[in-house]
């Protein structure tokens, strides 16, 4: 079961966008609106972010947005703030005859 | 407000057995999945395995597979994750996640549960 394909980081400076990107195929990501994010701080349990690839749960801020296009999922992170930095995990509802969630690679994200 | 508390910190010597657990509290869903998820010393998020709280619908990703164990006691809304022979490889961080069932968002996690395991 392979793991879906994020970049290891990402940086922008404050105030800018940066936008992280969540690699499957037409089994899991481009198969489902299913895909979630999670934002995990050092040393802390991850966080629900997006879930069904563009939606926020209630209480997260609309800096933090979705998408997808075909196989790839993207995270998008807006005006960003020194409280970003952390590392972001997409998950993917998969069809399989064993195991139906897949977790990408994870990507940190860097404040300068 | 849903909670997921799961048990302390964990130091075992290969070989021995472990179980610990997850209390959920704050929630009346009909029906759950509860899962389990692996994260190694410096590394990513690693699903493991998820229970239906309702029947024994349980299902395990392959890598965990005759690995570990998951249960879930409906009348203590606890989960548990056990191993019958540990490996210094088992040591990580072990979260449990719910989601409600039909949707495949995964809204609470627990505080996680350390597991160092050397001789």
């Amino acid at each position: 079961q392979s793991a879906l394909t994020q970049p290891a980081s990402v940086s922008g400076s404050p105030g800018q966008s940066i936008t992280i990107s969540c690699t499957g195929t037409s089994s899991d990501v481009g198969g489902f609106d299913s895909v979630s994010w999670y934002q995990q701080h050092p040393g802390k349990a991850p966080k629900l972010i997006i879930y069904d690839v563009s939606n926020r749960p209630s209480g997260v801020s609309n800096r933090f947005s979705g998408s997808k296009s075909d196989n790839t999922a993207s995270l998008t992170i807006s005006g960003l703030q020194a409280e970003d930095e952390a590392d972001y995990y997409c998950n993917s509802y998969r069809l399989s005859s064993t195991f139906p969630y897949v977790f990408g690679t994870g990507t940190t994200v860097t404040v300068l | 407000e849903v909670q997921l508390v799961q048990s302390g910190i964990e130091v075992k010597k290969p070989g021995e057995s472990l179980k610990i657990s997850c209390k959920g509290s704050g929630y009346r869903f009909a029906t759950y999945w509860i899962g389990w998820v692996r994260q190694m010393p410096g590394t990513g998020l690693e699903w493991m395995a998820i229970s239906k709280s309702t029947n024994s619908d349980t299902r395990y990703s392959p890598s965990f597979q005759g690995q570990v164990t998951i249960s879930v006691d409906r009348s203590i809304t606890t989960a548990f994750l056990q191993w019958s022979s540990l490996k210094a490889s088992d040591s990580a961080m072990y979260y449990c996640v719910l989601a409600v069932d039909g949707t495949t968002r995964w809204d609470w996690w627990g505080q996680g549960t350390l597991v160092t395991v050397s001789s």
